[in-house]
C-alpha cells in the first residue's frame, strides 16, 4: 500500500523566508498528488493537487509543489511567505484500491508557523 | 454555496459508552470519506463509501467501529464501547466521483473525548 513522509514536522520562518516542504511517497505508477492547509480554526481545504501535465504545479495563495517522478516527491514551496500562512500543511496521495476507486493516504502533516 | 456538515461539533462520553457522529456532505457528491485526525499522527483513513456503499472498510481500527450512509447522502460513523484511545478528531470529506483526481471537501470535525 502507499505511504507518505512528511520528514519537516515542525517549521519556524520569518515572514518573507523561502519555504519548501518535504513529502514522498513510497511507489509509482500513477499517482495524483495533493497538498491540503489547515489554517488554525478552519477545515482542510485544498492548496494545489498534481493529476497529469506539468510537473509544476500552482496553487493558491503563491504556492507551488514540483512533482519529481524519479525521485517519488512533491514539495511544497513558496518563495516568499506571510504571517497568514502559519497553519498545518498535509501532503496526500491517491491509494488505488480497486479499478476506478481509490483512497487518499495522508502524511503525518507539517506545522508552519510564521513570525511576524 | 453549503459545505460539509458534521454533527456533533464536540462530544464527551464516558469509557464504554457508544457514540455516533453524523456528517452531511456536500448535495450530489457520491464519494463520502472518514478520517481520524489524532494529535501527532495526520489524518488516518477509517472508510469511504461510493453511494451507499463501502469498498474499502480496511481502515477501521477495530470492529466496535461501524458506518453507514443512506439514500446516497447522510452517513453515521458509531463507535461501541468507547475506550480513551478513541479520543481523536473525526473528520468527514466528500467529492463530487471517486476520480483518482478528485478534491476532497471536508467539514468541521467532530472532536472525541473519551473519559
Amino acid at each position: 500500500a502507499q505511504s507518505v513522509s512528511q520528514h519537516n514536522h515542525h517549521v519556524i520562518l520569518s515572514e518573507a523566508a523561502s519555504l519548501e516542504l518535504g513529502c514522498n511517497y513510497s511507489y509509482g505508477g500513477t499517482v495524483n498528488l495533493f497538498w491540503y492547509v489547515q489554517y488554525p480554526g478552519q477545515h482542510l481545504q485544498l492548496l494545489l493537487k498534481y493529476f497529469s501535465g506539468d510537473p509544476l504545479v500552482k496553487g493558491i495563495k503563491g504556492f507551488e509543489a514540483e512533482f519529481i517522478k524519479s525521485k517519488f516527491s512533491f514539495n511544497l514551496r513558496k518563495p516568499s511567505v506571510q504571517w497568514s500562512d502559519t497553519a498545518e500543511y498535509f501532503c496526500a496521495v491517491n491509494d488505488k484500491v480497486t479499478s476506478g476507486t481509490y483512497k487518499y493516504i495522508f502524511g503525518t502533516g507539517t506545522r508552519l508557523k510564521v513570525l511576524a | 454555496g453549503a459545505g460539509v456538515s458534521q454533527s456533533p461539533s464536540n462530544k464527551v462520553t464516558e469509557k464504554g459508552k457508544d457514540v455516533e457522529l453524523r456528517c452531511d456532505p456536500i448535495s450530489g457528491h457520491t464519494a463520502l470519506y472518514w478520517y481520524r485526525q489524532s494529535l501527532g499522527q495526520g489524518l488516518e483513513f477509517l472508510i469511504y463509501f461510493q453511494g451507499n456503499s463501502a469498498p474499502d472498510k480496511s481502515g477501521l481500527p477495530s470492529d466496535r467501529f461501524s458506518a453507514e450512509r443512506t439514500g446516497g447522502s447522510v452517513s453515521t460513523l458509531t463507535i461501541q464501547r468507547t475506550q480513551q484511545e478513541d479520543s481523536a478528531v473525526y473528520l468527514c470529506a466528500s467529492s463530487p466521483g471517486q476520480g483518482g483526481g478528485e478534491t476532497q471537501y471536508f467539514g468541521p470535525g467532530t472532536r472525541l473525548l473519551v473519559l
